[in-house]
């Protein structure tokens, strides 16, 4: 009965390889978001979509790519993996536009780790 | 865009006391500031929340304030209790139904001591 999921809980993976993170919702929520948390732990949004739709790309680098097949996934692809990719992402959902009136609903996180 | 700046970076209270973390904010049109607690290698849960039109909110031990003026605001923990450690967040957005993000504070590691 997990709101929202995440897979995998952890990679790690060499410089220069290509890896998806997958983020499933089954709160039929219509807006996810990914956001990636550093080793200061500071967390920003990278990425937003609503109903399939991209709505914010917060000047992440084009390699990452997000891909949205229906409302209820939202996986995030890296190409060429850097060592300043290594973070903890944390994929997110709420019921709609609005962050007022929505609550974010964070998923379990994916710890990468680039060696 | 809008800057969060979060204070203290760390702060230990002996269990039963209070404790108080501030945030500023740059951008005026902010409206919308949430606080989320995240416990140690768990995912951020939003505990309170306040918009621009109210000062203050409360929710039994917890309590957020807002000045407007100053662009600062703050939460507040009474009684504090060992569940209580975790890193908080605060956040900041224009909540106004259209591209909207929260910005983030840089978190204040909270640790309660028994």
């Amino acid at each position: 009965d997990t709101a929202v999921s995440q897979t995998p809980k952890y990679l790690v993976t060499q410089m220069g390889n290509d890896k998806s993170i997958k983020c499933e919702q089954n709160l039929g929520h219509d807006t996810m978001y990914w956001y990636k948390q550093d080793s200061k732990k500071f967390l920003k949004i990278m990425f937003s979509y609503n109903n399939k739709e991209l709505i914010i790309n917060e000047t992440v680098p084009n390699r990452f790519s997000p891909k949205s097949p229906d409302k209820a996934h939202l996986n995030l692809h890296i190409n060429s993996l850097e060592l300043g990719d290594s973070a903890v992402y944390f994929c997110a959902s709420s019921q709609g536009l609005g962050l007022a009136h929505y609550e974010q609903y964070f998923g379990p996180g994916t710890r990468l780790t680039v060696t | 865009g809008e800057n969060v700046e979060q204070h203290p970076s760390t702060l230990s209270v002996q269990e039963g006391d209070s404790a108080v973390i501030k945030c500023t904010y740059s951008d005026s049109a902010s409206n919308y500031f949430p606080w989320y607690k995240q416990e140690l290698g768990k995912r951020p849960q939003l505990i309170i929340d306040i918009r621009s039109n109210v000062g203050e909110k409360k929710d039994q031990r917890i309590a957020v304030t807002l000045n407007k003026t100053a662009k600062h605001f703050s939460l507040h923990i009474t009684e504090t209790q060992p569940e209580d450690s975790a890193v908080y967040f605060c956040a900041a957005s224009r909540a106004n139904f259209g591209n909207e993000k929260l910005t983030f504070g840089t978190g204040t590691r909270l640790t309660i001591i028994p």
